[in-house]
């Protein structure tokens, strides 16, 4: 079951602009989680949005949450080389919090 | 030091043979969980962990069993490999929702 899902297969910029990589979600969910995998690593977590928070940032890094509408974005300004990498969203199971589901992810990639 | 460890990071194995995949975390975590990793599907879960003891199914468990003998060991065990089951294998424990991955084992099945 595809709970989450990124609207992008990749996007490519160039160092020191803004990215944004949109995500799609279908059910009601308690949480929206935005994690970032580097070639040859496993992911790690950068944000996660409570379904009663609006945005949350985390230095360049700035998540939006919109119920009404099943969406996420997360926002890179002041893109740098190092990330370049694959950018997943995942999602819970409202009856059942501890089971996430990611998405196919977007891979970025930031030239010089 | 990491706290999720995986072994082995490369294995090749031939159809119909059994294998496991280790997972040990220091987090002191109660859920782990088990996904694969193919282009054109990201990461998809196969069995995760609620505690010792415990293994639910995931997404896609058909092939593939758990095992979580204690609170830092987590094993996924193919019992006949089939070459279908050929991709990287990711551990990861967690803690209300947050989850911490292992480097990944890449599996080769020929």
């Amino acid at each position: 079951s595809q709970l989450a899902e990124e609207n992008s297969w990749a996007l490519s910029v160039h160092e020191g602009e803004s990215v944004t990589v949109n995500c799609s979600y279908k059910t009601s969910i308690t949480a929206l989680q935005w994690y970032r995998q580097k070639s040859g690593k496993g992911p790690a977590q950068l944000i996660l949005i409570r379904s009663n928070e609006r945005e949350k940032r985390n230095g360049r890094l700035r998540a939006t949450l919109d119920t009404s509408s099943q969406s996420s974005s997360l926002s890179i300004t002041a893109t740098r080389c190092e990330d370049t990498a694959v950018y997943f969203c995942a999602t819970d199971e409202d009856t059942n919090a501890y089971k996430v589901i990611f998405g196919k992810g977007t891979h970025l990639h930031v030239l010089p | 030091e990491a706290a999720v460890t995986q072994s082995p990071r490369n294995k090749v194995a031939v159809t119909g043979g059994k294998v496991t995949l280790s997972c040990n975390q220091t987090n002191n975590h109660n859920n782990m969980y088990w996904y694969r990793q193919d282009t054109g599907h990201g990461l998809r879960l196969i069995h995760y962990s609620y505690g010792a003891g415990s293994t639910e199914k995931g997404d896609i468990p058909d092939g593939y069993k758990a095992s979580r003998p204690s609170q830092e060991n987590f094993s996924l065990i193919l019992e006949l490999a089939t070459p279908s089951q050929t991709s990287v294998y990711f551990c990861a424990s967690g803690d209300d929702r947050v989850q911490y991955f292992g480097p990944g084992t890449r599996l080769t099945v020929l």
